[in-house]
């Protein structure tokens, strides 16, 4: 069966570090790949997205995230994180022409001031 | 733009009643509306998929008889957990498609549902 997974569940890193959370998907076909985000509190929200074109594709608050097709990975990065990037972030994907995901566990980051 | 609101975001009712949760599009209309269920510390769970006018299509083993979703306008949709019982506890989550923006879904706040 087709399935996300996304490497690691928690995510500690300091101010101004770099991250990048990691998420692979076991699907041969055409994908379309996401990144959500979800802020204490809030609700799911989109980051960024990838439907086809440039491989690496730039969100929002400075996230991108670059296709490996040979890979199968979709890894989301930022250069020096902050404080407020505290969140859950999960990885999706939508297989062929499905409109439905398939999501991955989540990654828990939380950035020390 | 893209705002997809629930209610209650909250309840609390007893074992055997059953609870209505509303999903609505604000400023959009959402021809696909998705149930997703959260359980604490995993991913979100696909329960069904609503499209206006027509039934649901139900993921494996979730009971449509127990979840049952109406989605009878663009902006809005509905599930309604019959006989809850405890371990129906846990945090739904809706979100919607609209034609214009494929394959990206805006998701509600989501509804926290405890079961006594």
């Amino acid at each position: 069966a087709q399935s996300v997974s996304q490497h690691n569940h928690h995510v500690i890193l300091s101010e101004a570090a770099s991250l990048e959370l990691g998420c692979n998907y076991s699907y041969g076909g055409t994908v379309n790949l996401f990144w959500y985000v979800q802020y204490p509190g809030q609700h799911l929200q989109l980051l960024l997205k990838y439907f086809s074109g440039d491989p690496l594709v730039k969100g929002i608050k400075g996230f991108e995230a670059e296709f490996i097709k040979s890979k199968f990975s979709f890894n989301l990065r930022k250069p020096s994180v902050q404080w407020s990037d505290t969140a859950e972030y999960f990885c999706a994907v939508g297989l062929d022409s499905n409109y439905q995901l398939i999501w991955g566990a989540g990654t828990k980051l939380i950035i020390k001031p | 733009g893209a705002v997809v609101s629930q209610h209650p975001s909250w309840v609390i009712c007893k074992s055997g009643t059953s609870v209505k949760i509303e999903c609505r599009s604000l400023d959009f209309q959402a021809t696909t509306m998705f149930w997703y269920r959260q359980f604490p510390k995993q991913s979100l769970m696909l329960m069904a998929t609503s499209n206006e006018g027509s039934k649901a299509t139900y993921e494996q083993g979730v009971e449509k008889d127990k979840f049952l979703i109406n989605h009878a306008s663009l902006t809005l949709s509905t599930l309604t957990v019959t006989s809850a019982h405890p371990e129906d506890s846990s945090f739904y989550i809706c979100s919607a498609l609209t034609s214009g923006r494929s394959y990206e879904q805006y998701f509600g706040p989501g509804t926290r549902l405890t079961v006594t």
